[in-house]
């Protein structure tokens, strides 16, 4: 089945610098990538999201590549802000079903 | 506003006990999942409903229960046979008949054993 790794488990940045996550999947026929923001006991939110025929997209302060070819896609978050503390998943579904399979996560400290 | 409710925010089990889960959706989306997420780790798949009547088994569905009665509701038991089910549920729903859709998430269960 889908293996989903992510990395780092754990990101320190400061307030104002970019914090960048990176994920790598397993099964070639993944074709849609989402990424979860979840806050202290809360359910993970949607944040973006990319389909295998874009390689990148953005949002205002996030966005989200994708290499197709070596099967990892990163998320990017730029001028950080304390609110941006949170933990992050990245997930990966093949184009035949709608199971996601997630990574590990990384919890995300901007500090002030 | 639409969204998936789970309740109760809080659940305790004693040893021996079936504690069921509830899981309501209004956003009219056909699939339903169950996950569940133990600390500092990510979300496993127990149970996932494509639509009403029918249901599949996730990755670690042993110990665990579902039924898919209704399209808002599925309401997920936790069953004695579930030897460590202390962890945190979470429900979510998604519509794949528009496509590709991301799937949305409840504010989960956190259930406790006693």
């Amino acid at each position: 089945g889908e293996n989903v790794e992510q990395h780092p488990s754990t990101l320190s940045v400061q307030e104002g610098d970019s914090a960048v996550i990176k994920c790598t999947y397993s099964d070639s026929a993944s074709n849609y990538f989402p990424w979860y923001k979840q806050e202290l006991g809360k359910g993970p939110q949607l944040i973006i999201d990319i389909r295998s025929n874009v390689g990148e997209k953005k949002d205002q302060r996030i966005a989200v590549t994708l290499n197709k070819t070596a099967k990892h896609f990163s998320l990017h978050i730029t001028e950080t802000q304390p609110e941006d503390s949170a933990v992050y998943f990245c997930a990966s579904r093949r184009a035949a079903g709608n199971k996601l399979t997630f990574g590990g996560g990384t919890r995300v400290l901007v500090k002030p | 506003d639409g969204g998936i409710t789970q309740s109760p925010k809080y659940l305790f089990r004693k040893e021996g006990q079936n504690v069921t889960l509830s899981c309501e959706q209004n956003l009219n989306h056909d699939a339903m999942y169950w996950y569940r997420q133990d600390p500092g780790q990510g979300l496993r798949l127990i149970y996932y409903s494509q639509i009403v009547n029918d249901f599949q088994k996730g990755d670690i569905a042993e110990g665990y229960s579902v039924s898919r009665e209704k399209k808002e509701s599925f309401p997920l038991t936790v069953t004695s046979a579930q030897k460590n089910p202390t962890a945190f549920y979470l429900c979510a729903s998604s519509t794949p008949r528009q496509g590709n859709q991301p799937q949305h998430f409840g504010d989960g269960t956190r259930l406790s054993i006693l």
